[in-house]
């Protein structure tokens, strides 16, 4: 079965910093994977998607993600971080020809003046 | 309206009540999710609606009943609910090709109901 794993509930970086969010995912299979941006009191907005076209995967509001089979992972980076980017971000999953998303439990994302 | 709508965007309800959560989708999709979010647990998908037909429910209590009259529009009611049920709900769309089978990479999310059990 399919699953992600997200490393560390709570990232802090100084704006202007690298931000830097972990995904490994667990798969039999080349999955898709997602990066989900969750503002307070909002529901989750996609920030990127890898659908097996480029491994290297831009999105909206900077971020970027890199798709790395041989270490099962999709970090999440963005070179220089602002304080509007403050928010809880998700790492989610789902297997071709299936339906189902499994997502991460979460990071929230810290940044201080 | 655009994109996945959802309401009320707050609820609080007493355990005995009777109320219904009530999300709209207008990107032209025909397949419906709700979620239930949870402090410190992942999002638990709950049921799946493809063409107005449920095709998946996570062994969900009955105290949760949805509804999916037409492609659009996805219901979830709620009855005799436990205060362990307050949660963000978030309902989700995305579309599949009848024919092929295909089905789109992502979903979108409304902005959810927050809902409290007293």
């Amino acid at each position: 079965a399919q699953s992600v794993t997200q490393l560390g509930s709570h990232v802090s970086v100084s704006e202007g910093a690298l931000v830097l969010l972990r995904c490994n995912y667990s798969s039999s299979v080349p999955p898709y994977l997602f990066w989900y941006v969750q503002y307070p009191n909002q529901g989750l907005q996609l920030l990127l998607k890898y659908t097996s076209a480029a491994t290297l995967v831009k999105g909206i509001n900077g971020f970027e993600a890199e798709f790395k089979k041989s270490e099962t992972s999709f970090h999440l980076t963005k070179p220089s971080a602002h304080m509007s980017d403050a928010a809880e971000y998700f790492c989610a999953v789902r297997l071709t020809g299936f339906q189902k998303l499994v997502f991460g439990t979460g990071t929230r994302l810290l940044v201080s003046p | 309206e655009t994109g996945v709508t959802q309401t009320p965007r707050h609820l609080v309800m007493g355990m005995t009540n009777k109320k219904s959560l009530k999300c709209e989708q207008h990107l032209g999709h025909n397949a419906m999710y709700w979620y239930k979010q949870s402090a410190k647990k992942p999002l638990e998908l709950m049921f799946v609606y493809n063409f107005k037909e449920q095709t998946e429910n996570n062994s969900v209590p009955s105290r949760f009943s949805p509804e999916c009259p037409n492609s659009s529009h996805l219901f979830l009611h709620l009855h005799t609910l436990q205060p362990e049920d307050s949660a963000l709900y978030l309902c989700a769309s995305s579309h599949l090709f009848r024919t092929s089978g295909r089905i789109s990479y992502e979903q979108y999310f409304g902005p959810g109901t927050r809902l409290t059990v007293t």
